[in-house]
């Protein structure tokens, strides 16, 4: 079983609709949670990131986490055709060591928005 | 600010031949991270660089890849001899520090796209 799953889609939505996207995960220690988006031939940049369970907003995307259920989720509103790009679920632990600061990635979602 | 560099951005190799990768961070930052994306996937971790000392690299492929990182900025990864397999985008990323508070996301560059046929 891998460490966090992400249905890779793809999604396709017209413009203005609200999306959701998720990821679940097996490893409780997990304490970091982050969105990248990642547009076609670029690196992944950062978009979201929240500590423990809660919610946060940012304009047009809100962050939600349920540690209880090792559940993230990410929402698009009023989505947008800019906003179309494979959007990557990424976590990790407040563990020390050689794993400290180490990411995990879910494998990605490809969304479109057509308008 | 100028964002993570990386060179080349396409490189298309035989098999078993050797290839090699370069990165300029951030100024700045003291972590370096390389991945590994292969398509349809998420970003691997392959290593990481706390200044010019690796703190992470149970997932590199060490019969075959190796990396550097002189001086504690560029870094270079190299792959030899090539495998079919290594086809995939090497994403090179850096952070401020390996726990950086607040702006602690880890900044990623355009990456290199390996072809191996």
């Amino acid at each position: 079983q891998k460490e966090v799953e992400q249905d890779p889609g793809p999604l396709s939505v017209p413009e203005g609709a609200i999306v959701s996207l998720n990821c679940t995960y097996s490893n409780s220690a997990f304490q970091y949670f982050m969105w990248y988006r990642q547009y076609s031939r670029k690196g992944p940049e950062l978009l979201m990131y929240t500590y423990s369970s809660g919610n946060k907003e940012d304009g047009r995307f809100t962050a939600q986490v349920d540690k209880s259920s090792k559940y993230i989720s990410l929402f698009i509103r009023d989505s947008q055709p800019s906003d179309s790009a494979t959007y990557l679920c990424a976590m990790r632990s407040n563990a020390g060591g050689t794993s400290y600061g180490k990411l995990t990635f879910g494998q990605g979602t490809i969304l479109t928005v057509h308008p | 600010e100028a964002g993570v560099a990386q060179s080349p951005r396409y490189k298309i190799i035989e098999k078993r031949q050797s290839v090699a990768f370069w990165c300029n961070p951030i100024s700045g930052h003291a972590t370096l991270y390389w991945y590994q994306q292969i398509l349809g996937q998420g970003p691997k971790l392959l290593i990481q660089f706390q200044n010019n000392g690796v703190v992470d690299d149970s997932q590199l492929p060490k019969d075959r890849f190796s990396a550097e990182r002189l001086k504690g900025v560029d870094s270079t990864l190299k792959i030899q001899p090539a495998k079919l397999e290594d086809s995939a985008v090497y994403l090179c990323a850096s952070s401020l520090a390996r726990f950086s508070g607040g702006a602690w996301g880890q900044y990623f560059g355009p990456g290199t796209r390996l072809t191996v046929l």
